[in-house]
């Protein structure tokens, strides 16, 4: 298996364009997460999902923010109208068994807005 | 899910043991000990989990205390490529498990 995988590696965009995240999980992974990493936050969860249904997304910033997961092998995470605030590494991690055996990371998307 | 204190950094030289800590005083009956590291720009990786009793895999070893409220990673000897930040993370696994993670420990392994 490739591993979680995603798109873009680096992403830079202007103030207001809308951005699109794209993670492809492990097959057979029924959990699938998005988290934010920054210097001063550190790594924050965002939203997750369970067999494709969003769970908790109470860490979703703002309204700016939404996340989906039409089917079990893909998940977008869309930022529309895009902040310099939200330069950021975006990851994306997928598991099975409620993470008892651990959590698969990809290798994020650096996003940058100027 | 139980709070993790880990100190902020560590140094080690290479080819000795780390051994990073970690306490979690306030962890419940069913919840586990994770371990994770991220290496500089890259994803966190799992390294190794555990409930009670200590375990062993082709990474690390993790040594729990008796009452469960502390911990010990540890690296048998460490390389320059175990630089990472090392997150110690309880978590308990159910169906809609979420992993929550802390500010770590960075090491440094030097030559």
């Amino acid at each position: 298996d490739a591993g979680v995988i995603q798109s873009p590696r680096h992403e830079v965009t202007e103030m207001g364009q809308e951005v699109t995240l794209r993670c492809k999980p492990i097959s057979g992974h029924n959990s699938l997460f998005w988290y934010r990493q920054t210097m001063m936050r550190g790594l924050e969860l965002l939203i997750y999902f369970n067999n494709n249904v969003p769970i908790d997304d109470s860490g979703m910033p703002e309204d700016r923010f939404s996340a989906k997961m039409p089917n079990a092998s893909f998940s977008t995470l869309k930022i529309q109208p895009s902040e310099p605030r939200d330069s950021a590494v975006y990851f994306c991690a997928s598991t099975i068994f409620g993470g008892i055996y651990g959590y698969t990371f990809g290798s994020g998307t650096r996003l940058t807005v100027v | 899910d139980a709070k993790t204190t880990q100190p902020p950094s560590m140094d080690c030289a290479e080819g000795r043991a780390a051994n990073l800590p970690c306490n979690h005083s306030t962890i419940s009956g069913n919840e586990y000990v994770y371990w994770y590291r991220q290496i500089h720009s890259q994803g966190p990786q799992y390294i190794i989990h555990g409930l009670k009793n200590n375990e062993t895999n082709e990474m690390a070893s993790l040594i729990i205390t008796e009452d469960r409220k502390s911990s010990t990673l540890i690296l048998p000897h460490a390389t320059l490529r175990d630089t990472a930040v090392y997150y110690c993370i309880v978590h308990l696994s159910s169906n809609t498990g979420k992993l929550i993670f802390g500010q770590g420990t960075t090491l440094q392994v030097k030559p």
